[in-house]
């Protein structure tokens, strides 16, 4: 069954920090999807990012750069110079099963960001 | 372009009485999902649908929850009857072709 990890509960960091949100999953398809999601505290789901398992090349946009591998199943995402706005819960989440025709996104828990001033 | 629009926004009831929540996807999306999101978790899918057919529905609590989506536009998600464990966000997404599922803002409801 898919799976994933987001050990990182929560994160507190300094404005102009870099910060790093871990994930990990767990799926026995070669072909899926991975996204990130943003919650600011509005509670909105704010669409980040996908990236197919067949593409593993890092992606940047502007402060936010994504790291893809693999060989450890990982998906990590990286703000780099946080800023108070950045503040928010961030879910990692999986889609498999494709084809189904299921299009089912399979979360972690999130982990939630707070930059200080 | 408008995004996924849900109503009510925020929802008190007494346990065991019924409730009903609507969500209108964004315009052309075939795609619609209702998924539920406890306080501290991630959502979690309660159904899937493809135009006016359910594609998943597996993880749906059918003797108590409900959904349809008769003209394959917007869509209705209904508890009958609610318990105290259904307190959470409702949350409705759509997509298109591609896979990003867009999410509306959600209707919290809180079952007392």
């Amino acid at each position: 069954a898919q799976k994933v990890t987001q050990a990182q509960t929560e994160i507190s960091v300094v404005e102009k920090e870099d910060v790093t949100l871990d994930c990990v999953y767990e799926t026995r398809d070669t072909t899926y999807y991975l996204f990130w999601y943003k919650q600011p505290p509005s509670g909105e789901l704010v669409f980040l990012i996908r990236r197919n398992s067949f593409d593993e090349q890092n992606e940047i946009s502007g402060r936010y750069s994504w790291n893809f591998q693999k060989s450890t199943s990982s998906f990590n995402f990286t703000i780099t110079a946080s800023q108070v706005v950045d503040s928010a819960v961030y879910f990692c989440a999986l889609s498999d099963e494709l084809d189904t025709g299921r299009r089912a996104l399979t979360f972690g828990s999130g982990t939630r960001l707070q930059v200080q001033p | 372009e408008a995004g996924v629009a849900q109503s009510p926004r925020y929802k008190i009831i007494e346990k065991r009485q019924s409730v009903a929540f609507w969500c209108n996807p964004i315009s052309g999306h075939a795609t619609l999902y209702w998924y539920q999101q406890i306080l501290g978790q991630g959502p979690k899918l309660l159904i899937q649908f493809q135009n006016n057919g359910v594609v998943d529905d597996s993880q749906l609590p059918k003797d108590r929850f409900s959904a349809e989506r008769l003209k394959g536009v917007d869509s209705t998600l209904k508890i009958q009857p609610a318990k105290l464990e259904d307190s959470a966000v409702y949350l409705c997404a759509s997509s298109l072709r591609s896979f990003e599922q867009y999410f509306g803002p959600g209707t919290r409801l809180t079952v007392t």
